[in-house]
């Protein structure tokens, strides 16, 4: 069975600091990957997806996220956090080649940015 | 901007009442999906559709049904609430594999 797991229910980081959100999946098959961030009291909003182009991929709002099948890791970074960042950020897994095609969330990393 | 919307936005309701929570999308996408989501908690699947007339459970077992009679509609039922499916409910749609999901604003439900 495909699992997504994020390490880090909470991550603090300074403004203007670098942000690391970690995220490995568990399936023989690498599978579509998503970043996607919540703000409270709001659904979920797409930053970035990985489907086997570019391992690299820049999403909006100044993140990206590198696709290592080797540690089957799928990292959300940005360079210098806002205070805006602060979220609840979700990774997301959808495996191919599967009769069943949807989204499998990890249990997401709350973003704070301390001035 | 998603075309995804979710009615009611909150909801308060007694115990043994009969709910539906409302999902339209207006993009034609084929498929659809309801996710439920305690407070700071993950997100887990309870139905999904893949297109009208076809609807399958998902990973967390859910007392509530769905139907999709019509591509852009998927509402969700719970013919009696109760305390335990106080929660918030996520509606979602996309295209096939590979694509984005767009998901609704939420409804928050809580059963008195």
């Amino acid at each position: 069975a495909q699992s997504v797991t994020q390490l880090g229910s909470h991550v603090s980081v300074s403004e203007g600091a670098l942000v690391l959100l970690r995220c490995n999946y568990s399936s023989s098959v690498p599978p579509y990957l998503f970043w996607y961030v919540q703000y409270p009291n709001q659904g979920l909003q797409l930053l970035l997806k990985y489907t086997s182009a570019a391992t690299l991929v820049k999403g909006i709002n100044g993140f990206e996220a590198e696709f290592k099948k080797s540690e089957t890791s799928f990292h959300l970074t940005k360079p210098s956090a806002h205070m805006s960042d602060a979220a609840e950020y979700f990774c997301a897994a959808e495996l191919i080649n599967t009769g069943r095609r949807a989204l499998t969330f990890g249990s997401g990393t709350r973003l704070q940015v301390q001035p | 901007e998603a075309d995804i919307y979710q009615t009611p936005r909150y909801l308060v309701i007694g115990t043994g009442k009969k709910i539906t929570l409302e999902c339209s999308q207006t993009m034609g996408h084929d498929k659809m999906y309801w996710y439920q989501q305690d407070p700071g908690m993950e997100l887990h699947l309870i139905h999904y559709s893949y297109g009208v007339n076809s609807t399958e459970k998902g990973d967390l077992s859910s007392e509530s049904t769905v139907s999709r009679i019509r591509t852009e509609h998927f509402p969700l039922t719970l013919e009696s609430a109760r305390p335990s499916h106080t929660s918030q409910y996520l509606c979602a749609s996309s295209y096939d594999g590979g694509t984005e999901a767009f998901f609704g604003q939420g409804t928050r439900l809580t059963v008195v």
